[in-house]
């Protein structure tokens, strides 16, 4: 069974940058496309961008130019950096891995909560 | 890119049946989507791929009381013998896309 868990700061100062890990166990990175997805506190969710296993990307046009997500298949991890980072970044931030068909979500990381606080 | 349009908010009673909906935007007609279930202070879960056709694929231990159909452009999640712990919020998702969610309450 395929499982994700997220990693990284809790806490991020405003203007600076966010980053995250998603590490994978129990299948490989290969082959199948990764996300990552936010959740501001009581509201919905959010598509931020994905990345296959062999490096292509692509983002939520609202987001583009502050993020960049990028793969180490050799350690099974993917990662998000999102720069100048506000309190409208606060949010539960979520990995996940695509169907083999790459167009639905089939397994989800358990979450991460990042604040943006000074 | 399409669009998913979901109610806010549904309520049933506890042993009652329950049809959610998720209606794609005009020239998505066809797409796949995803249905996926978030108790409170819990990550999403996948519950199933749903077809145009009808046809789902429900995801590891999801229970036989939830089940997918389709007409149309509007997909459909039903949950039958309703019980306390499928109060939750219900998003359906395709193509790096969520709908707005609806938020279930069992009476």
């Amino acid at each position: 069974q395929v499982q994700l868990q997220e990693s990284g700061p809790g806490l991020v100062k405003p203007s600076e940058t966010l980053s995250l890990t998603c590490t994978v166990s129990g299948g490989s990175i290969s082959s199948y496309y990764w996300s990552w997805i936010r959740q501001p506190p009581g509201k919905g969710l959010e598509w931020i961008g994905s990345i296959y296993y062999s490096g292509s990307t692509n983002y939520n046009p609202s987001l583009k130019n502050r993020v960049t997500i990028s793969v180490d298949t050799s350690n099974n991890q993917f990662s998000l950096n999102l720069s100048s980072v506000t309190a409208a970044d606060t949010a539960v931030f979520y990995c996940a891995r695509h169907d083999a068909g790459g167009k639905t979500l089939e397994y989800w990381g358990q979450g991460t909560l990042v604040t943006v606080s000074s | 890119q399409p669009v998913l349009t979901q109610s806010s908010s549904a309520s049933a009673s506890l042993g009652s049946s329950v049809n959610l909906t998720c209606t794609l935007s005009s020239g998505h007609s066809t797409y796949i989507i995803a249905w996926h279930q978030q108790q409170p202070g819990k990550a999403p879960r996948y519950l199933m791929k749903l077809e145009n056709s009808g046809s789902y694929n429900k995801g590891s231990g999801v229970p036989d009381r939830f089940s997918g159909s389709s007409s149309g452009a509007d997909r459909y999640l039903t949950i039958s013998n309703l019980q306390s712990d499928d109060e939750a919020d219900y998003y359906c998702e395709t193509a790096r896309v969520f709908g707005g969610g609806t938020k279930l309450t069992v009476l």
